[in-house]
This record gives structure tokens, C-alpha cells and sequence, in this order.
């Protein structure tokens, strides 16, 4: 069964440096999202993503952040400048035309 | 402001128990409310979607019901079993602008199923 997968599973960087984190929807689905999951927090929306633009993003969403599709495959979530209130599970999602959203395992981003 | 509510926020049970779990929500434009099971750090996964005509909908052992007038949902798990333990959370999904819109998520419930 076709998934979502998320590279890498764990990720941990000094404050202020630049993380990039990767996802690879599922083949045919057209709209890309970002999650992040604070521990022991609820998922929070981060940004949504069709047609090679944001449709829509959060006011966790600030200039820090950046998404990317840089090929037919990839989606890209980037952090510019880190800091410690970043550390998160960071989730990707992707559906197609329905309602269905499906979530791939995360990446744990550790900020020290 | 959109918020979905969930109780209660842990629960645990003897293995072969029924439970419910709740959620409220006031999120406007409705579209459609999922319950997602989420393991301890994997993502979530889906077992139910009920759009506003939907009033139950069942995946297994996993039933959900839906009153839109009162802006509830439950979840019910029979026959609960070990590997059930997990979060599950309500989101609901709201039409933004014409567009499928985005997640709403509650903060869960943590179900402990216990031998």
C-alpha cells in the first residue's frame, strides 16, 4: 500500500542552524501539508501546498519557514535560522482530490 | 474561534473492555470530522471520516457517531485489545474559502489498554 515517508526519522542541530526536512507524498495526491507536534502538544497545521504554491499557512508559519517541491517527488519543509521552541515531531501529509489526508511517521527535530 | 474538545484526556481499561471516547467541536464552516489513532511517535492514521450527513460509520471494532446539530462525535471501541492503546484524536475539517480547508486537531485521548 502506497505511503508517505518522512527523512530523516530524528534530526538534532544546534540553535540558529538551518534544517531542511523531507517528504515524499504519495504518487498520485496533489496537495501537500506540514504538521507539527510539540511533545505532549496537539498537532498544529503548518502550511498547505498544491498546484507548485502555498495555498494556505498558520501563524506558526513565519519567514523562518519554507517549502519546497523541488522535483516530482519531493516536499520540502526548511527552518532557516532554528531555535529551541522548534523542537517538534514535524508530520507530512498528502491526499488527493478527497477528503483523505495520510500522514507519514514524522521527523523528530531536536534543537539544542 | 475554531476548537475541537476531547475527554477524557487518558483512560484506561482491561483489555476485552468496551470504551468511548468524546469530542466537541466548534469549528464553522463544518466539513467532515475524522478520528485518527496515534501511536507513540508515529503519525496518525485514519479510521473514520463522517461528513455532515454521516452520523455513524463504523471500522471494525471501531465505531464513530456524528450529531452535527450538537456538535458531538464519539468513538467507540469494543473488544479492546492491547495494541489499542494509543491517542486518538478528533479533527474536523473546515471549508476555507471555498477550498477543501484544513485540520483542526483536539489534543486527544491516551487509551491505555491494560492486560
Amino acid at each position: 500500500e502506497p505511503e508517505v515517508t518522512q527523512t530523516p526519522s530524528h534530526q538534532v542541530t544546534q540553535m540558529g542552524q538551518e534544517v531542511i526536512l523531507r517528504c515524499v507524498p504519495i504518487s498520485n495526491h496533489l496537495y501537500f501539508y506540514w504538521y507539527r507536534q510539540i511533545l505532549g502538544q496537539k498537532v498544529e497545521f503548518l502550511v498547505s501546498f498544491y498546484n507548485n504554491e502555498i495555498s494556505e499557512k498558520s501563524e506558526i508559519f513565519d519567514d523562518q519557514f519554507s517549502v519546497e517541491r523541488p522535483d516530482g517527488s519531493n516536499f520540502t519543509l526548511k527552518i532557516r535560522s532554528t531555535k529551541l521552541e522548534d523542537s517538534a515531531m514535524y508530520f507530512c501529509a498528502s491526499r488527493t482530490g478527497t477528503h483523505e489526508q495520510y500522514f507519514g511517521p514524522g521527523t523528530r527535530l531536536t534543537v539544542t | 474561534k475554531n476548537q475541537v474538545e476531547q475527554s477524557p484526556q487518558s483512560l484506561i481499561i482491561l483489555e476485552g473492555k468496551n470504551c468511548t471516547l468524546q469530542c466537541n467541536y466548534t469549528v464553522s464552516p463544518f466539513s467532515n470530522l475524522r478520528w485518527y489513532k496515534q501511536d507513540t511517535g508515529r503519525g496518525p492514521v485514519s479510521l473514520t471520516i463522517m461528513t455532515f450527513s454521516e452520523n455513524t460509520k463504523s471500522n471494525g471494532r471501531y465505531t464513530a457517531t456524528l450529531d452535527a446539530d450538537t456538535k458531538q462525535s464519539s468513538l467507540h471501541i469494543t473488544a479492546s485489545q492491547l495494541s489499542d492503546s494509543a491517542s486518538y484524536i478528533c479533527v474536523v475539517s473546515f471549508n476555507y474559502g471555498g477550498s477543501q480547508g484544513n485540520l483542526i486537531f483536539g489534543k486527544g485521548t491516551k487509551l491505555s489498554v491494560k492486560p
